[in-house]
């Protein structure tokens, strides 16, 4: 069993849906990572959360520690939205564990 | 500023030459961490450097493979006469770690090595 498990794997939608990306981990964390990796290849980091919620634009983050479960939501998807979102909990000397990712995309 | 600096981009290496990759932090992050993506497979962690320290080596395969963050200069992962299993992106994301665990790691752009 991997220490850090996202669902769905793969996720289709259309545009304007409301989108929900599950992250749940085994270990215990003092906070944790969604990123977004482009089809290009490249990482950026969209938020980083300890307890509650965040919300950048369209992005909101949640997590609850005591249940060891975060998720990532957005709003009015759009295609440009189309990446892999990825969970990632920091362990030990705050090396990042990574999700295995869902691959997102949304059509127009 | 700035980001997270990665070069080469793109980098084609042949059976048995060496690959190095360079990495440099964001202005005033003294902590680099180094992770690998295999084709079709999740980003894995391979070490943690500060300068001229390594805090976290537990992800670096134990032949090949060794990495360096200078006082001066960019940190550099070195991959001695590289097989095709080599062959990944390779990521590195620095960080101030002044709130350990509660900072954001930074990602640079990777480098792609592909060996023929």
């Amino acid at each position: 069993k991997n220490e850090v498990e996202q669902s769905p794997q793969n996720l289709t939608a259309q545009e304007g849906e409301f989108i929900t990306i599950n992250c749940s981990y085994s270990v215990g964390i003092s906070a944790l990572h969604w990123l977004q990796q482009h089809p290009g290849g490249g990482i950026v980091s969209l938020f980083m959360l300890s307890s509650g919620k965040k919300k950048h634009g369209r992005l909101i983050a949640t997590i609850n520690i005591q249940e060891k479960h975060s998720s990532l939501h957005i709003t009015a998807s759009h295609p440009r939205d189309s990446a892999v979102y990825i969970c990632a909990v920091p362990i030990n000397t705050d090396k990042l564990i990574f999700g295995t990712g869902t691959r997102l995309q949304v059509f127009p | 500023n700035a980001g997270v600096m990665q070069n080469p981009r793109h980098l084609v290496r042949r059976r048995g030459q060496e690959a190095r990759l360079r990495c440099s932090p964001m202005k005033g992050h003294s902590h680099v961490y180094w992770y690998r993506q295999l084709p079709e497979e999740g980003l894995k962690f391979m070490v943690y450097l500060q300068k001229e320290n390594i805090i976290d080596e537990s992800g670096m395969p134990k032949e090949r493979f060794s990495a360096e963050f200078p006082k001066e200069g960019p940190s550099i992962l070195r991959i001695q006469q590289v097989v095709r299993g080599d062959s990944a992106a390779y990521f590195c994301a620095s960080s101030p770690r002044t709130s350990g665990s509660l900072d954001t790691q930074y990602f640079g752009p990777g480098t792609r090595l592909t060996v023929l």
